[in-house]
């Protein structure tokens, strides 16, 4: 049982390139999510899916795109990086679409650098 | 506005000792989570406790302990016998029910850095 995994673990972009955020869980979770981490920000939610099918925005959602075809994924795709998305990305997945009570769990992040 | 907060951006506590981190919240939801992460150095961020808005006890999970003040909004992390592997960022998090304004999305707090002195 691996949990929430997430690819690559450090990534190095130039401008303008584009690339995807794997995210992957074996937990049979409904609810999956998308965080950035700046200093001194916290965590922001990007993007998040209640369920395979189902994608919606967060609170910083541009320049980036989701999409949920399976329960088990949920990609995070960068269509024209900028310095401005360096930043650690974080994946979560809980068993509920949204009820209060379930505990999110985190993969290991992946920390982003766009020169 | 905030709808969590967290005053200290740092501490320090000495090896041994008990530590309380401060975290408010905002919301009118009566259904809502209040959830403590904490992040070490490696950077993964781990889950340590969980209060719902209707437990009528605070939480506990062995040397974490949860003082939730309903009509306060507040929900302090109590960490008791500080170790030095505590040393690590600790974030207090809200996830509203479904009827939140947030749609049941996770809130963090901007997060207080705990370090432990030997």
């Amino acid at each position: 049982n691996a949990g929430v995994t997430q690819t690559p673990k450090f990534q190095v972009l130039k401008t303008g390139q584009s690339m995807t955020l794997q995210c992957a869980q074996d937990m049979n979770h409904e609810y999956m999510s998308w965080y950035r981490q700046d200093p001194g920000m916290g965590l922001r939610l990007i993007h998040y899916s209640v369920g395979a099918g189902i994608t919606d925005q967060g609170e910083v959602p541009n320049g980036y795109n989701v999409s949920r075809s399976t329960t088990e994924d949920f990609p995070l795709r960068l269509l024209s990086a900028a310095p401005s998305q360096t930043s650690v990305y974080f994946c979560a997945s809980s068993f509920g679409a949204g009820v209060s009570t379930d505990t999110q769990y985190f993969g290991p992040g992946t920390r982003l650098t766009v020169l | 506005a905030q709808k969590i907060t967290q005053t200290q951006p740092g501490m320090f506590v000495q090896e041994k000792e008990a530590v309380t981190l401060d975290c408010t919240y905002d919301t009118s939801d009566p259904s809502y989570g209040l959830f403590w992460y904490k992040q070490p150095s490696s950077g993964e961020m781990i889950f340590l406790i969980y209060q719902g808005s209707y437990d009528q006890q605070n939480a506990t999970e062995g040397r974490y302990s949860l003082n939730f003040q309903k009509a306060r909004k507040s929900a302090n992390l109590v960490i008791s016998a500080s170790q030095l592997g505590d040393s690590a960022m600790y974030f207090c998090a809200m996830r509203e029910g479904r009827g939140g304004g947030s749609q049941g999305n996770l809130i963090f707090g901007k997060g207080t850095k705990l370090s432990v002195k030997p």
